[in-house]
């Protein structure tokens, strides 16, 4: 079993639609959860973090952590065309080593 | 606040030879990462450094993979000798360290291995 695993997609949703992406992790000692964008080319780019079971918002996006069933969501509400890119799952393992495992990915389409 | 810096962006090399990677971290940012990230693939974690010692190491390849960082802030990646299969984006990574250890990448350098 992967430590990270990610649908790989590609997801399509259409343009002012909710986006959802879901990500599930195999240790259940994991203590600190991120999503992050990446862009075609790009490195990839910090769009949230989160560490307590329940939701956190910040703009069009929401996280989701239930760590009883090892789940982590992001979900990205009103999709824009500029939210096209691959979205990559990482969990903080290890909290006393500060290691962290990527998924790999989900590519995100949105459709005007 | 200054991002973290790579260099080369790019670079090209024939099979067997050498080639290496720079990374300036964030200031302040103690852990530092290098990744190797293949096409379609989520980053890889190579090394892990906290100041200047090594905390996971595990997926270094050894035999040609090194990588120091000296005085606990600038590290490099070395390559010797390179493979075909080494051709990815390397990239470098920094963080505060915990307690939610958030990451900041620098923009990668894309190796091409002929």
């Amino acid at each position: 079993q992967k430590e990270v695993e990610q649908n790989s997609g590609p997801l399509s949703v259409p343009e002012g639609a909710i986006a959802s992406l879901n990500c599930t992790y195999s240790d259940r000692g994991s203590q600190s959860f991120f999503w992050y964008r990446q862009y075609s080319g790009k490195s990839p780019e910090l769009i949230m973090f989160i560490y307590s079971n329940g939701d956190k918002e910040d703009g069009r996006f929401t996280a989701q952590l239930n760590k009883a069933s090892q789940y982590v969501s992001l979900l990205i509400r009103d999709s824009q065309p500029s939210d096209s890119a691959t979205y990559l799952c990482a969990v903080n393992l290890d909290s006393s080593a500060s290691k962290i495992i990527f998924g790999s990915g989900t590519r995100l389409s949105i459709r005007p | 606040e200054a991002g973290v810096a790579q260099s080369p962006r790019y670079k090209i090399i024939e099979k067997r030879q050498s080639v290496a990677f720079w990374c300036n971290p964030i200031s302040g940012h103690a852990t530092l990462y290098w990744y190797q990230q293949i096409l379609g693939q989520g980053p890889k974690l190579l090394i892990q450094f906290q100041n200047n010692g090594v905390v996971d190491d595990s997926q270094l390849p050894k035999d040609r993979f090194s990588a120091e960082r000296l005085k606990g802030v600038d590290s490099t990646l070395k390559i010797q000798p390179a493979k075909l299969e080494d051709s990815a984006v390397y990239l470098c990574a920094s963080s505060l360290g915990q307690p939610y250890n958030e990451q900041f990448f620098g923009p990668g350098t894309r190796l091409t291995v002929l």
